[in-house]
């Protein structure tokens, strides 16, 4: 059974572009959790959804925005990047809506410039 | 709002060691909680969960205690391997968020030969 793939595993932007991150859940799960993990601050939690539903969102300005699709795929969107967001970005899937058991992909690195 | 603290931030132990990391919640309905281990360049891997109606569980060489008059819970790794050296992430689930996630800051463990 195929894990939680993230894709690009590295991008390289420069502020004020914006940026498409996508995740593939594993098969059969229909939660999306998404995090930003940084050095100084952890893993912080952005959004999850759950059957193309937003449930939850943490802290973060309406910059950051994200969608579910119909197969459970989800991505993450950034608009006018800026140098704080220079992160590495978790994509994490579990199998229903209680959060438990919940598997991280490997996440995507992602620098601004 | 939700917060979870972990202690401590670094641990240095010797190979057959045992290694204690705390964790401390804020939500008094949180009623599962995970632990992560996370290795460099990877993403967080489950290594262990329980449930507020369990005070401990155990799993080889890991065990999870839980009080939860206090709010707090610990992960114990007895004889230590160079192999456990990685970052240990605490979370507990809070209920008031749909279920969510919230994670500790993490412990960087060093088990030395």
């Amino acid at each position: 059974k195929a894990g939680v793939t993230q894709t690009p595993r590295y991008l390289i932007k420069t502020r004020g572009q914006q940026v498409t991150l996508s995740c593939s859940p594993i098969s059969g799960h229909r939660s999306v959790s998404w995090y930003q993990q940084t050095p100084g601050q952890g893993l912080q939690f952005l959004f999850e959804y759950f059957s193309e539903t937003q449930r939850n969102k943490g802290n973060f300005p309406g910059r950051f925005s994200g969608r579910q699709f119909s197969n459970s795929r989800s991505e993450m969107n950034v608009s006018t990047l800026e140098l704080g967001d220079s992160a590495l970005y978790l994509c994490a899937s579990s199998a229903d809506s209680s959060n438990e058991k919940l598997f991280f992909g490997s996440g995507t690195q992602l620098s601004v410039l | 709002g939700e917060n979870v603290e972990q202690h401590p931030s670094t641990l240095s132990v010797q190979e057959g060691d045992s290694a204690v990391i705390k964790c401390t919640y804020s939500d008094s309905a949180s009623n599962y909680f995970p632990w992560y281990k996370q290795e460099l360049g990877k993403g967080p891997q489950l290594i262990i969960d329980i449930r507020s109606n369990v005070g401990e569980k155990k799993d080889q060489r890991i065990a999870v205690t839980l009080n939860k008059t206090a709010k707090h819970f610990s992960l114990h790794i007895t004889e230590t391997q160079p192999e456990d050296s990685a970052v240990y992430f605490c979370a507990a689930r809070s209920l008031s968020g749909y279920n969510k996630l919230i994670f500790g800051a993490g412990t960087r463990l060093a088990v030395h030969p």
